[in-house]
């Protein structure tokens, strides 16, 4: 089945780390967005990509930086990890003329 | 900007019993409203979509315009229903097809 899928599924890290997390999909989706989920604060955009050479920010980006490296990865950098960077990170994509989105099974980042 | 509002962080009802989760959003054009439910240990799912009036696993959302609300409703919950869920907005046109997330209810169904 096509699907998103992200990796590593787990990540403990320290603070000052550079840290890729990095998401795939065989959907054949044009858009991937990358995600955190902090509880009681739902999900929050970090970044999105509507197709290789196009990079967005979301509502959170400071902090973060990716890499779209072709059609099926997106990659989200953390360059100097600090503790309230610990979250549950979500990868997702979405076709060019539809606006669901699919979910990978998310990467949960402890930063100490 | 658009927003998604969730008043209840956590609803609890018990099994037979009719479940309702609210959702209010802002925007002044025409959304597309979405919820999506994310069960334990699972990743986030679409469970429906206004635009294609379905019902999925016995839940129903209807959108009022009016009182800007899409409210997921079921008439009996079970116990399987227990699980995080979103209500979601989306913005189109141009470039801009985002989606802005409420920040969740959680529904426990007891038995």
């Amino acid at each position: 089945d096509a699907d998103v899928t992200q990796t590593p599924r787990n990540r403990i890290t320290k603070t000052g780390k550079r840290i890729m997390l990095e998401c795939s999909q065989t959907k054949g989706h044009d858009r991937m967005y990358w995600y955190r989920q902090d509880p009681g604060l739902g999900l929050r955009l970090i970044y999105y990509s509507f197709d290789v050479k196009d990079i967005n920010k979301g509502e959170i980006s400071d902090g973060y930086s990716v890499s779209r490296q072709a059609q099926a990865k997106f990659s989200l950098s953390l360059e100097s990890a600090i503790p309230n960077q610990t979250a549950l990170y979500f990868c997702a994509t979405s076709d060019l003329f539809v606006n669901e989105q699919f979910f990978g099974p998310g990467t949960r980042l402890t930063v100490l | 900007a658009q927003r998604v509002t969730q008043p209840e962080k956590l609803l609890s009802v018990f099994k037979g019993a009719p479940v309702e989760l609210k959702c209010n959003y802002s925007y002044s054009g025409s959304p597309e409203l979405f919820w999506y439910v994310q069960y334990s240990r699972q990743r986030l799912q679409l469970l429906l979509r206004h635009i294609s009036r379905e019902s999925i696993k016995g839940f129903t959302a209807d959108l009022n315009k009016g009182e800007t609300s899409f409210h997921l409703k079921k008439p009996f919950a079970q116990e399987e229903d227990s699980a995080m869920y979103y209500c979601a907005l989306s913005v189109s046109g141009g470039s801009n097809y985002k989606l802005t997330f409420g920040k969740g209810t959680l529904l426990t169904v007891n038995p």
